[in-house]
């Protein structure tokens, strides 16, 4: 099994331009989810999928969308990026995003807008 | 969310054991404990999680104090390997955000060899 796959690894977009990350699993998790991870700091969770067609909010999802139409691919679009948006992306899924479950992470995107 | 507190960092010296403490005295009884690391320029690595009981597998061991105020991860023998950032997270059901992890600043393990 391949686990979480992010792609790109890195990325550079200057202020404007949108783009997609991708984000795919293999392990028929029900539960994605997206965090970015800002310079010293932990994650935080941008938006989550609990099941194909189904998505909801984090704590930072301005300026962000997400879609779910099959359950091993959750991409991430940035609209109109912005340097705020400079950040190291990961994706992570579960079974179903229960609290007695380990999260699978990706390897990450590093994203810089110029 | 409930919150945890860590030290900013600790050191070991390779193959020694490590005990990573972790406070949460406002943890509800439904809270269970997880334990995540991050290797330099990789994403976050399940290490272990528990409720109440002490806790065992091939990574790691968690020891849970009776009154789940805090906890301790332990490597019984660290490697060079294990220089990571350890991030000690509630998961809550009461939390706003379903499945979601709050990850702290965490504790930066450094390993001498």
């Amino acid at each position: 099994n391949a686990g979480v796959t992010q792609t790109p690894k890195f990325q550079v977009l200057k202020t404007g331009q949108s783009m997609t990350l991708q984000c795919a699993q293999d392990m028929n998790h029900e539960y994605m989810s997206w965090y970015r991870q800002d310079p010293g700091m932990g994650l935080r969770l941008i938006h989550y999928s609990v099941g194909a067609g189904i998505t909801d909010q984090g704590e930072v999802p301005n300026g962000y969308n997400v879609s779910r139409s099959t359950t091993e691919d959750f991409p991430l679009r940035l609209l109109s990026a912005a340097p705020s948006q400079t950040s190291v992306y990961f994706c992570a899924s579960s079974y179903s995003g229960g609290l007695n479950e380990k999260l699978f992470f990706g390897s990450g995107t590093q994203l810089s807008v110029l | 969310d409930a919150k945890t507190t860590q030290p900013n960092s600790m050191e070991s010296n390779e193959e020694e054991p490590v005990h990573l403490p972790c406070n949460h005295s406002t943890i509800s009884g439904t809270d269970y404990i997880h334990w995540y690391r991050q290797l330099p320029s990789q994403g976050p690595e399940y290490v272990i999680h528990g409720l109440t009981s002490n806790v065992n597998n091939r990574m790691a061991s968690l020891a849970i104090a009776e009154d789940r105020k805090s906890s301790t991860l332990i490597l019984h023998r660290a490697t060079l390997r294990d220089a990571a950032v350890y991030y000690c997270i509630l998961r809550d059901a009461g939390g706003t955000s379903y499945g979601k992890l709050t990850f702290g600043q965490g504790t930066i393990l450094t390993v001498h060899p």
